[in-house]
């Protein structure tokens, strides 16, 4: 079954700085889908991005960006000059079949805790 | 917004008792799919439904249930509910019902039970 590390259970920053959030996947698809969820506290999931695992180019918007490498196994994602409203908790996921249904559902991590103060 | 919409945004009920969550899909969407979200089982895929039949079952208990009804909305059914059903559902929603998995969740159902 596929599954998502997310190591860091909490991170601490001070306004400004540069963090990043590591994401490790297992799977054994070789046609996958890799996500990144936000979380704040008022509790809704907002979606960040979606990556398919054909696609290896990393991505900027705006101060986020994501380095994915499907040698290590990992869909980082780094926040440039974080920001107190950044403080939530961030979730990466991975898509997965369903069987032979050939629907897909959604395996994620455990979430990274963000906090930054001002 | 993600144009999924969920009601309540907050229950409590007791326990033994029955609840329902509704969910409804963004415009055009024939899927949509249940998580639940608990402090001991984290986020967890509970089941699908496309164009009203249910496509894909995740750990979803036998006390819970799901329909999608003609007009595509859904309602996650939870009856006897314990201590431990006391999370966050959330519902997502595609126009597909294979492929690409959905991106797009509601803002969630908050459910304590006491």
């Amino acid at each position: 079954a596929q599954k998502v590390t997310q190591a860091q259970t909490e991170i601490s920053v001070v306004e400004k700085e540069d963090v990043t959030l590591d994401c490790v996947y297992e799977t054994r698809d070789t046609t996958y889908y890799l996500f990144w969820y936000k979380q704040p506290p008022s509790g809704e999931l907002v979606f960040l991005i979606r990556r398919n695992s054909f696609d290896e180019q990393n991505e900027i918007s705006g101060r986020y960006s994501w380095n994915f490498q499907k040698s290590t196994s990992s869909f980082n994602f780094t926040i440039t000059a974080s920001q107190v409203v950044d403080s939530a908790v961030y979730f990466c996921a991975l898509s997965e079949a369903v069987g032979n249904t050939g629907f897909q559902k959604l395996v994620f991590g455990t979430g990274t805790r963000l906090l930054v103060s001002p | 917004d993600s144009g999924v919409t969920q009601t309540p945004k907050h229950l409590i009920t007791a326990t033994g008792q029955r609840v329902t969550l509704r969910c409804s899909p963004r415009s055009g969407d024939l899927s949509v799919y249940w998580y639940q979200q608990s402090l001991d089982q984290g986020l967890q895929f509970l089941i699908q439904y496309y164009n009203g039949e249910e496509r894909a079952k995740g750990n979803i208990l036998e006390r819970f249930s799901a329909q999608q009804f003609p007009d595509l909305h859904s309602e996650l059914n939870l009856s006897s509910l314990e201590l431990g059903d006391s999370a966050l559902y959330f519902c997502a929603s595609s126009a597909r019902g294979t492929g690409i998995p959905e991106a797009f969740f509601g803002q969630g159902t908050r459910l304590t039970v006491v």
